[in-house]
């Protein structure tokens, strides 16, 4: 059965902060790894990686993938409080396109 | 303007009672989905649809019911067989079976009286 886990389950920080979120992953035939961001409702696109080593940016955010160690992380430097959501970490696989869904990461920024 | 509806925002369900939740897309995506969200929880697979007059068990389907008579509507019927429905459901939806990047709807909140 495919598995993704996500860490931290929550984090609080500070603006300003720089913050590491995790995803694992274990499934058959990876295709990719896709990152959302939920606020109060519909998860939001931000990433699909499918290659291990290479960076994708967009603004302060910023993933990679280690198709090795089977897992990616998205960093998000000098957070504000609008970067307070729901991240959603799902993978992909050459079954389908279907995505299999990690529990989220809850982050929540203060002033 | 593109995008995914969902309607209602919120809905109320009675003991007994078969509720449906609407999902509408107007992206010309072919392949569409529903999940439901618990507290604390990511989404999990309720059913999905490559094309129109098909579709496929997710991984918790018991309880549900799904239709895809048009390429742009997706309704989600929950039966009186989903003892727990109390749940976000988030409808998504992706051009077509090779591409799997989803994009989503705004949710349904489904409470039980």
């Amino acid at each position: 059965e495919d598995k993704v886990v996500q860490s931290p389950l929550s984090l609080v920080v500070h603006e300003g902060d720089t913050v590491t979120l995790n995803c694992s992953y274990e499934v058959t035939n990876f295709r990719s790894l896709l990152w959302y961001k939920q606020e109060k409702k519909a998860p939001t696109f931000l990433f699909m990686l499918t290659s291990s080593g290479i960076e994708k940016k967009s603004g302060r955010l910023s993933s990679i993938l280690d198709k090795k160690e089977l897992f990616s992380i998205l960093n998000i430097t000098a957070t504000q409080t609008g970067d307070s959501a729901i991240y959603l970490c799902a993978v992909g696989t050459n079954a389908g396109n279907m995505l299999t869904f990690g529990g989220g990461t809850r982050l929540m920024v203060k002033p | 303007d593109g995008g995914i509806t969902q309607s209602p925002k919120y809905l109320f369900r009675k003991e007994g009672q078969n509720v449906t939740l609407s999902c509408e897309q107007n992206l010309n995506h072919d392949a569409m989905y529903w999940y439901r969200q618990d507290p604390g929880q990511g989404l999990r697979l309720i059913y999905y649809s490559q094309i129109v007059n098909d579709f496929q068990k997710g991984d918790i389907a018991e309880g549900y019911s799904v239709s895809r008579e048009k390429k742009e509507s997706f309704p989600l019927t929950v039966t009186s067989a989903q003892k727990n429905p109390t749940a976000f459901y988030l409808c998504a939806s992706s051009i077509d079976q090779g591409r799997e990047t989803q994009y989503f709807g705004p949710g349904t909140r489904l409470l039980v009286l």
